[in-house]
This record gives C-alpha cells, sequence and structure tokens, in this order.
C-alpha cells in the first residue's frame, strides 16, 4: 500500500541549528516526491518536488531509494522557518498522498 | 494565472444538519480537483478527487459525498453531519499548467457543535 510517514509530529531547533525533517515513503514504483509547507494563517503551498532537484528558501531534499526517504534538510535554521511540513507521495496519475506532518519550530 | 477559491472559509453547524462547501479554479480548463481533510494528528487525509465533471473518487468510507457539476466546480456535501466531521477542509487542484504540483485553496474550517 502506497505510504508516506512522517515520524515526529513536533521539531524544534534553535536559530542557527541545522534541521532535518524525516519522511519515509511506501510506493511500489517509481516515486514522485514533494514537500510542502504551511506558514501561520496561509494557505499550505508547494516547497520543493524531488524531481526538480532544487533549493528553496535554502531547503533541499534528496531522493534515497534504497531508504525510500525523502528528508527535508537546511544548514541553518531562521525563525521564518516555523511552519507544519508535509510530505507528499503522487500515487498513479491523479492521487496525492500526504503524511502527517511535523511542525517545526524555530526558537531565538 | 490560476486562482482556487472555496468557501465559506468557517462555518459552525449543528449535529444532524445538512453540509455544503464550494470550491472554484479559474484561469485552468479540465482540472483534476481533490478535498482533503487535516484533522489533528492526522495530517492530510484524502477524502475525494476528481479528473472530469461528474467522475468522482471516494478514498474513504464516511458521511460524506462530492459532486462536480461543472468543469472548474467541486462540491463537498453532507445530509447530516456528525461531530466527528469537524476539520478543516481543503480544496486542490491539478493541471497541465501545474507542472505535476497539486495547488490548495485556503481552506474551510467546520466546526460541528
Amino acid at each position: 500500500a502506497q505510504r508516506v510517514t512522517q515520524p515526529e509530529k513536533l521539531l524544534s531547533v534553535f536559530k542557527g541549528a541545522p534541521v532535518e525533517l524525516k519522511c519515509n515513503y511506501s510506493y511500489s514504483g517509481s516515486p514522485e516526491l514533494f514537500w510542502y509547507v504551511q506558514y501561520s494563517r496561509q494557505r499550505l503551498q508547494l516547497l520543493l518536488r524531488h524531481i526538480s532537484r532544487e533549493s528553496i528558501k535554502g531547503f533541499t531534499a534528496d531522493l534515497n531509494k534504497g531508504e525510500t526517504s525523502f528528508h527535508l534538510k537546511k544548514p541553518f535554521a531562521q525563525e521564518e522557518d516555523s511552519a507544519m511540513y508535509y510530505c507528499a507521495l503522487k500515487s498513479g496519475t491523479y492521487k496525492y498522498i500526504f503524511g502527517t506532518g511535523t511542525r517545526l519550530k524555530v526558537l531565538a | 494565472s490560476q486562482t482556487i477559491h472555496q468557501w465559506p472559509a468557517t462555518l459552525v453547524q449543528p449535529v444532524g444538519s445538512p453540509l455544503s462547501l464550494e470550491c472554484t479554479v479559474e484561469g485552468t480548463s479540465n482540472p483534476n480537483l481533490y478535498w482533503y481533510r487535516q484533522a489533528a494528528g492526522r495530517g492530510l487525509q484524502l477524502l475525494f478527487y476528481s479528473v472530469g465533471i461528474g467522475q468522482i473518487s471516494s478514498e474513504v468510507p464516511q458521511n460524506l459525498s462530492a459532486s462536480r457539476p461543472q468543469d472548474r466546480q467541486f462540491i463537498l456535501s453532507s445530509k447530516k453531519l456528525l461531530l466527528s466531521d469537524s476539520g478543516f477542509y481543503l480544496c486542490a487542484w491539478w493541471g497541465r499548467v501545474s507542472g505535476n504540483t497539486i495547488y490548495f485553496g485556503e481552506g474551510s474550517w467546520l466546526t460541528v457543535v
């Protein structure tokens, strides 16, 4: 069955510390993975997608097929990174499956 | 450019009352449309998706239904709300111009009392 797992509900780090938000997936085909972010009082929006191999707002994520992971990383956290982060998997042609989300709190 | 609107933004309804949440997309044609529910501790749960007018796929058995009467309109309904229907409902769309990504509306807060 297709599944996205985000093991941490809450992650607190200090400003300037590295951040890693974990995401593991279960999918029999070739996965397409995304990270979405929801800042306070804003709509859920795309942060990055693995196919683009891009860095957005200092965040990167590498697809590791051997470990079935797509962890989101940033070397130096900023207070404005505080938000809810969702990992998502495109399953088949139409479906997008999301994890339970991780709330990131960056402390001053 | 494409935009997505959903309303109402906030709704408080008594148990047993009906529900209608509406979502419309502008600036694209024949989009795929989605309804998700965001509940505390459960993340984003896909409820329904639609690839065309009148075509609805249901992901989880529940007290809700969806309809797509027009190409860019997607409606989430219930005949009788339950307390467990409370949550944050998100509409989303995908289209040929969206770059293999889905985009979300601002959401609707439903509280069933």
